[in-house]
């Protein structure tokens, strides 16, 4: 079963503008990562949060999560063309029963910033 | 990238047949992966190895098998590819214990027919 669940599941919106992507989870992280996928590529890293952070900034993004909500957004602020992609939150929790930390991710938003 | 390869990068196979994917790194990360991915289900974790000829299953494990011989190498095995299998097969890695972030590969687009 999916673990992270990321709302909307399609966004778009003009260059320049701010795009903000929600994730909400189920059960207890270590942290919670996204990724982000162009068309027919492979996922890229873009940001990790930890569960006892509540906010993280890189570049044009920022992140936050709220563990009691469990839920995280994603803010790209003055979005490009080549922002133009799926974003997928992931949440890495341990394994059940085990020691390993797997992720699970969420179906993505697919994002679309026109010219 | 991270350095990692996945071959085939496409491939088509009839039902039944048996299919090996390959996922090669040059990182000399510990963790690998295997994840499928599919319209309106996201990533699905397949398999995973935690260390030369450690694996163990992940939530969408039934109709394939791994292998890790040495750490540069991952595959995947269909037994006897069917319909449902036909994806987009992604391999990724981790460094270690503490380092969190994956990095994955172009990926594989399996059809089988």
């Amino acid at each position: 079963s999916q673990q992270g669940e990321e709302d909307p599941q399609a966004l778009s919106i003009q260059e320049g503008e701010n795009a903000t992507m929600n994730c909400s989870y189920k059960t207890s992280i270590n942290n919670l990562q996204w990724y982000r996928q162009n068309s027919g590529r492979g996922l890229v890293h873009l940001i990790l949060i930890r569960s006892n952070e509540r906010e993280k900034h890189s570049g044009r993004l920022r992140v936050t999560l709220d563990t009691s909500k469990k839920s995280s957004s994603l803010l790209i602020t003055a979005s490009r063309a080549a922002d133009t992609a799926s974003y997928f939150c992931a949440t890495d929790g341990l394994v059940s029963g085990g020691s390993n930390y797997k992720l699970t991710f969420g179906k993505g938003t697919l994002l679309t910033v026109n010219p | 990238d991270a350095g990692i390869t996945q071959s085939p990068r496409h491939k088509v196979t009839e039902t039944g047949t048996p299919v090996t994917l390959r996922c090669h790194q040059t990182e000399n990360h510990r963790y690998m992966y295997w994840y499928r991915q599919d319209p309106g289900h996201g990533l699905r974790l397949i398999h995973y190895s935690y260390g030369v000829k450690d694996t163990d299953k992940g939530e969408v494990s039934d109709g394939y098998s791994v292998s890790r011989s040495k750490t540069e190498d991952f595959l995947l095995t269909l037994e006897s590819a069917t319909s449902s299998q036909t994806s987009v097969y992604f391999c990724a890695t981790r460094a270690g214990s503490y380092s969190y972030e994956q990095y994955f590969g172009p990926g594989t687009r399996l059809t089988v027919t």
